[in-house]
């Protein structure tokens, strides 16, 4: 079975401040998706990350960064220099690797952290 | 390229009645998928559709719900009789399978009340 654990309810810090959010996955699978979604106060969705088990490279994309560690299970979520704007609720999700023809690959979404920057 | 589109994005109704919730998916994506957001128990996948046909319902919770996709652009998820606990965030989702892989674009999410 697979699960994601965001132990963070809640995070707040001051505005410029560096905030790392973290994600633990669980899953019998060697091939596996992981992924960041980010829910801003409007309520919608949106896709940050997707990276694949097989790819280990840290990822920057601006002031955002993640680092997957296969060996602890996580991928971490850090925001460096934070602005009001980045607050929202930020959800780590998961997918198993192997499907059969036709399905998708379901995500097993974690139970998101709360950002709150504060200016 | 517009994105999903969701209709209502609010609907308040009284305990009993049906309701309707409506998914235009981003044009040419073969996959939609419907979802349920509550406090309790965060983003749940309901059921998803490939190329309008549903290939899993077990997320659905009970007979009370039903979705259709007749066509390539538009699905609805029906609750009917609609219950105080069914009050949540509806989600809907649309991807494309390109190789191995795909994203899951979401809609900007209905909001349901039922008192």
């Amino acid at each position: 079975a697979q699960k994601v654990t965001q132990a963070q309810t809640e995070i707040s810090v001051v505005e410029k401040e560096d905030v790392t959010l973290d994600c633990v996955y669980e899953t019998r699978d060697t091939t596996y998706y992981l992924f960041w979604y980010k829910q801003p106060p409007s309520g919608e969705l949106v896709f940050l990350i997707r990276r694949n088990s097989f790819d280990e490279q840290n990822e920057i994309s601006g002031r955002y960064s993640w680092n997957f560690q296969k060996s602890t299970s996580s991928f971490n979520f850090t925001i460096t220099a934070s602005q009001v704007v980045d607050s929202a609720v930020y959800f780590c999700a998961l997918s198993e690797g192997r499907i059969s023809s036709g399905s998708a690959r379901q995500l097993t979404f974690g139970s998101g952290t709360q950002l709150t920057v504060l200016p | 390229d517009a994105g999903v589109i969701q209709s209502p994005r609010h609907e308040v109704t009284e305990m009993g009645q049906e309701v309707t919730l409506r998914c235009k998916p981003i044009s040419g994506h073969d996959y939609l998928f419907w979802y349920r957001q509550t406090m309790m128990r965060g983003l749940e996948l309901l059921i998803y559709f490939n190329n309008n046909v549903p290939i899993d319902d077990s997320g659905m919770p009970e007979d009370r719900f039903s979705a259709k996709m007749p066509n390539a652009s538009f699905s609805t998820l029906k609750i009917q009789p609609s219950e105080p606990r069914d009050s949540a965030v509806y989600f809907c989702a649309s991807s494309l399978r390109r190789g191995g892989w795909y994203e899951q674009y979401f809609g900007p999410g209905t909001r349901l009340t039922v008192t």
